[in-house]
């Protein structure tokens, strides 16, 4: 199976702040990741897919780079509304593995 | 709108069976590829695999395979997550979500959740 790394798993912030999340795969998955945040008691939502490519309706700040084995996913200014749980996901295998996730707080 | 619409709060016993669904609007429901995440209290994503509708293909992730049983009714555009002998361990929120076409899609689509809670 591959594994999928987040990091970090928590983090502080403010608003306005650039914020990057990591998130790293045992072994390449080309671009076949995704991004998706959760909000509690909410069901997650996408951001990101394939790597790079924003979803419809999802605000601009929000961006994702890499290949291979490494990916960021990048909030070039930190909202209100973005303080949530975020998570990875390989969709390369069946095992559609997701991080562990990464959950951003108010500093 | 494409949405997915889950079966309510499910309270069952150790042991017990159960069956929970999954019913897909706003789109052609056999084309497109449904998964199944799990979610337990306070953790993160799990997935369990998925079903292909149209003809009921499906993929379980290693770690479930044997734990559960996808189906789908494409008639009915809806699909079903199932458990022959449930245990506490199985408690959680479970997700269904729609994937694309063909296999190399993200998820697009969440359900709203179904709480199962296991508990004698």
């Amino acid at each position: 199976d591959i594994q999928m790394t987040q990091s970090p798993s928590t983090l502080s912030a403010s608003v306005g702040d650039r914020v990057t999340i990591t998130c790293r795969a045992s072994q390449s998955i080309d671009t076949w990741l995704a991004w998706y945040q959760q909000k509690p008691g909410k069901a997650p939502k996408i951001l990101i897919y394939k790597a790079s490519s924003l979803q419809s309706g999802v605000p601009s700040r929000f961006s994702g780079s890499g290949s291979g084995t490494e990916f960021t996913l990048t909030i070039s200014s930190l909202q209100p509304e973005d303080f949530a749980t975020y998570y990875c996901q390989e969709y390369k295998t069946y095992s559609r593995t997701f991080g562990q996730g990464t959950k951003v707080e108010i500093k | 709108e494409v949405q997915l619409v889950q079966s309510e709060v499910e309270v069952k016993k150790p042991a017990e069976s159960l069956k929970i669904s999954c019913k897909g609007s706003g789109y052609s429901f056999s084309s497109y590829w449904i998964g199944w995440v799990r979610q337990l209290p306070g953790k993160g994503l799990e997935w369990l695999g998925m079903i292909y509708p149209g003809d009921s293909e499906t993929r379980y992730s290693p770690s479930f395979q044997g734990q559960v049983i996808m189906s789908a009714d494409k008639a009915i555009s809806t699909a079903y997550l199932q458990w022959s002998s449930l245990e506490a361990s199985d408690s959680a929120v479970y997700y269904c979500v729609r994937s694309g076409p063909t296999y190399y899609h993200s998820v697009d689509v969440w359900g709203q959740g179904t709480t199962v809670t296991v508990s004698s």
